[in-house]
């Protein structure tokens, strides 16, 4: 079974330009979440998207940051315009049904970010 | 207070060694527990779920105190391959997002 995937795997941009990440989730799951990963940290929801939904952005700067997810699969998130605090990692994970304590999320390779 | 805590590391260990790391939450109503294990630069991969009788995965044991609120993952005879960041992950009970502590560094070396 194909897994979650991302791209582009890398990106380096300067400060005030745009930017955007693409997410395929595992076939069938109707719940995809978009994280950022700063090192060092954990992982920080940024959105949560059920089918073609939103769930939760309550910690997605929506002045810069945007996502869509309009067919239900797969998925894109903008920043635009970057800040240099924007670097980090973008994880895009997928789960089946997003409710309940067995419900499994998978994460993809992520995007690595940089702003200069 | 975080909602989940890690001591950060890193633990550097010999090869061989047992090694345990301790992670508590906040969320005195969560219910599932999670071990993630985080290689350089790569995405976080399910390690382990950790239930309330304590389970064993081969080399690796979670335990869980709900009284304490804490959670234990011990590593067994560790080898080089387990050298990898390891994330505490607690599911929040309300509305089943995943909550995670920093992560704890461990160093195997030979």
């Amino acid at each position: 079974e194909a897994g979650v995937a991302q791209s582009p795997r890398y990106k380096i941009i300067e400060k005030r330009q745009s930017v955007a990440f693409w997410c395929n989730p595992i076939s069938g799951h109707a719940t995809l979440y978009w994280y950022q990963q700063i090192l060092g940290q954990g992982p920080k929801l940024l959105i949560q998207f059920q089918n073609n939904g939103v769930v939760d952005d309550s910690q997605l700067p929506k002045d810069r940051f945007s996502a869509e997810r309009l067919k239900g699969v797969d998925s894109t998130l903008k920043i635009q315009p970057a800040k240099l605090e924007d670097s980090a990692v973008y994880l895009c994970a997928s789960s089946a049904t997003g409710t309940g304590a067995r419900d499994t999320q998978y994460f993809g390779p992520g995007t690595r970010l940089t702003v200069l | 207070r975080k909602e989940v805590e890690q001591d950060p590391g890193p633990f550097n260990v010999p090869e061989g060694a047992t090694v345990a790391f301790n992670c508590t939450y906040s969320n005195s109503a969560s219910q599932s527990f999670f071990w993630y294990r985080q290689d350089c630069r790569k995405e976080p991969k399910l390690l382990m779920s950790v239930y309330s009788s304590g389970n064993e995965d081969g080399r690796f044991t979670a335990q869980l105190n709900r009284a304490s609120q804490y959670i234990s993952l011990l590593i067994r005879d560790s080898k080089l391959s387990d050298s990898a960041t390891y994330l505490c992950v607690v599911k929040a009970p309300s509305n089943y997002q995943l909550i995670w502590g920093a992560g704890t560094k461990l160093i195997i070396k030979p």
